[in-house]
C-alpha cells in the first residue's frame, strides 16, 4: 500500500522563475492538502483539494495555486519566486476534508537563489 | 492569526525519563491532534482528540484534550532513543491545521 509521494524531492530555482511539485495521496484518499514548512517552523497550511476543487484555502497570495486531478493526485505551482519561498512543500492525503488525520510526504525541499 | 504555543522549543532528557509537552493557545478548537516528525520525512500523526477532557493512549503516548479545548498535552512513559525528533501540536476542525513550532526532544542513552 503506497504511501503518499512527492516529487520532485529536491529543487533550485532562482528569484522569479516557477515551480511545479507533484503529489499521489495514499491509496483510498480523496482529499490532498498543500502545507509549507519554512527551516525551525511548524507547517503551515496553504490549500486543500477535493473533487478536483480547492476547497479551503491559507494565508497565501495568489502566486500559490493547485490543482487536482481525476485519479486524486495534485500539483502545486509557484509563480514568481521570491527568496521566503524556500522552505518544505509537504503533501498531505486525507479520506475527506472533514478530517484532521493526516498522512504526509517526506516533501519537496524548495531553495529559492 | 491563530497560534498554537509551544515551548520549550527543546527538551533534553534520560533514556528511560517520562516526559510531558503542552501546547495552548487563544482560540477554542475542537480537534487537537499530536504530530512526530523525524529528519527527512514529513509528520506522522501520533494521537487525535476529538472531545474535551479527553485522555487517549497509543502504546507509551497519552494525550489529553483539555476543558477549555484552548490546550493540550503529550505524555511520553519510559523514553527510548527512538523517540528523538520533532513533536507537533496541531488544531482544527478538519485538514485545515494550524500547528505549533514543535518541540525537540533528544534522549540520552
Amino acid at each position: 500500500d503506497a504511501g503518499v509521494t512527492q516529487s520532485p524531492t529536491h529543487l533550485i530555482k532562482t528569484r522569479g522563475q516557477q515551480v511545479t511539485l507533484r503529489c499521489s495521496p495514499k491509496s483510498g484518499h480523496d482529499t490532498v492538502s498543500w502545507y509549507q514548512q519554512a527551516l525551525g517552523q511548524g507547517p503551515q497550511f496553504i490549500f486543500q483539494y477535493y473533487e478536483e476543487e480547492e476547497r479551503q484555502r491559507g494565508n497565501f497570495p495568489d502566486r500559490f495555486s493547485g490543482h487536482q486531478f481525476p485519479n486524486y493526485s495534485s500539483e502545486l505551482n509557484v509563480n514568481a519566486l521570491l527568496l521566503g519561498d524556500s522552505a518544505l512543500y509537504l503533501c498531505a492525503s486525507s479520506l475527506g476534508v472533514d478530517t484532521g488525520e493526516l498522512f504526509f510526504g517526506e516533501g519537496s525541499r524548495l531553495t529559492v537563489l | 492569526g491563530q497560534q498554537l504555543n509551544q515551548s520549550p522549543q527543546s527538551m533534553f532528557i534520560q533514556e528511560g525519563e517520562d516526559v510531558s509537552m503542552n501546547c495552548t493557545s487563544s482560540s477554542i478548537f475542537n480537534t487537537w491532534l499530536w504530530y512526530k516528525q523525524e529528519p527527512g520525512e514529513g509528520p506522522v500523526l501520533l494521537i487525535a482528540l476529538y472531545k474535551a477532557g479527553e485522555l487517549t493512549s497509543n502504546g507509551r503516548l497519552t494525550a489529553q484534550f483539555g476543558i477549555t479545548r484552548k490546550d493540550s498535552f503529550l505524555n511520553i512513559s519510559a523514553s527510548i532513543p527512538s523517540d528523538v525528533g520533532i513533536y507537533f501540536c496541531a488544531a482544527g476542525a478538519n485538514s485545515k491545521l494550524t500547528f505549533g513550532k514543535g518541540i525537540t526532544l533528544s534522549v540520552r542513552p
